[in-house]
C-alpha cells in the first residue's frame, strides 16, 4: 500500500525558511523511474507544481520559485525534504507531496497535505 | 513555460448528464496530459494520465482524449460523487503547470 505523509510547521514567520518532509511507504525512493514531487495550493486557488526529485537524483524546480527551493532525499529514511527560503504571506498554502512515475510522468498517489500559514 | 487553460471554469449539471471539460496547452504537448479530481478539503486524485489512459480503480464513465494542444475529459453519466473540481496538468516539460480548474456542481 503506497502512502505519503507531509510533516512540518503549521506556522512560519515572514522571511523564515520552511522545511517540509514527505515520508513515503509502499515504494522505495530508489525504484527506477520513480520520484516524488511537491505541489501546493493556496486557499481557494489552483494547484501549483513546485519541484520533483527522481531516484537517480535528477531534480527540477518551478521557474518562478527556483531561487528559493531546494529538494533532497534520504533513501534510507524514505524521506523527501523541500526547503523554501524567504517565506512570504503569499506562500500560505496546503503543501502536498505526490509519487511521480517518470514515464509518462504523472502524480498517482498524494499525501493528505499540510497547511502552512505565513504570518507574523 | 507551457501555460494551460480550461473551459468552462465552472458548470452546473444534473445526475446522469454527459459532461465535457476542455483543456488547452499554449504549445504542443503530444499526449503528455493528465487529469485530476479534487473534492473540498481533500488531496487531488488522478483520473487519467497520458491523455487517455484510465488510472486503475477509476470508473469507466471517465474518459480522456486529445493530443497536441487540445484535450477533453468526458464524464459519460454524471454521478453524485463526481461533483468536484477537475484539473488538467501537462507533463511534457518542466515546469509541470496545472490548469486553473473546472468546478462541477449540482444543477
Amino acid at each position: 500500500q503506497v502512502t505519503l505523509k507531509e510533516s512540518g510547521p503549521v506556522l512560519v514567520k515572514p522571511t523564515e525558511t520552511l522545511t517540509l518532509t514527505c515520508t513515503v511507504s509502499g515504494f522505495s525512493l530508489s525504484n527506477a523511474r520513480m520520484g516524488v514531487s511537491w505541489i501546493r495550493q493556496p486557499p481557494g486557488k489552483a494547484l501549483e507544481w513546485l519541484a520533483h526529485i527522481f531516484s537517480n537524483d535528477e531534480k527540477s524546480y518551478s521557474t518562478s520559485l527556483k531561487s528559493r527551493l531546494t529538494i533532497s532525499k534520504d533513501t534510507s529514511k524514505s524521506q523527501v525534504v523541500l526547503t523554501m527560503t524567504n517565506m512570504d504571506p503569499v506562500d500560505t498554502a496546503t503543501y502536498y507531496c505526490a509519487r511521480t512515475p517518470a514515464y509518462p510522468l504523472h502524480f498517482d498517489y498524494w499525501g493528505q497535505g499540510t497547511l502552512v500559514t505565513v504570518s507574523s | 513555460d507551457i501555460q494551460m487553460t480550461q473551459s468552462p471554469s465552472s458548470l452546473s449539471a444534473s445526475v446522469g448528464d454527459r459532461v465535457t471539460i476542455t483543456c488547452r496547452a499554449s504549445q504542443s504537448i503530444s499526449s503528455y496530459l493528465n487529469w485530476y479530481q479534487q473534492k473540498p478539503g481533500k488531496a487531488p486524485k488522478l483520473l487519467i494520465y497520458a491523455a487517455s489512459s484510465l488510472q486503475s480503480g477509476v470508473p469507466s464513465r471517465f474518459s480522456g482524449s486529445g493530443s497536441g494542444t487540445d484535450f477533453t475529459l468526458t464524464i459519460s453519466s454524471l454521478q453524485p460523487e463526481d461533483f468536484a473540481t477537475y484539473y488538467c496538468q501537462q507533463s511534457y516539460s518542466t515546469p509541470f503547470h496545472f490548469g486553473p480548474g473546472t468546478k462541477v456542481d449540482i444543477k
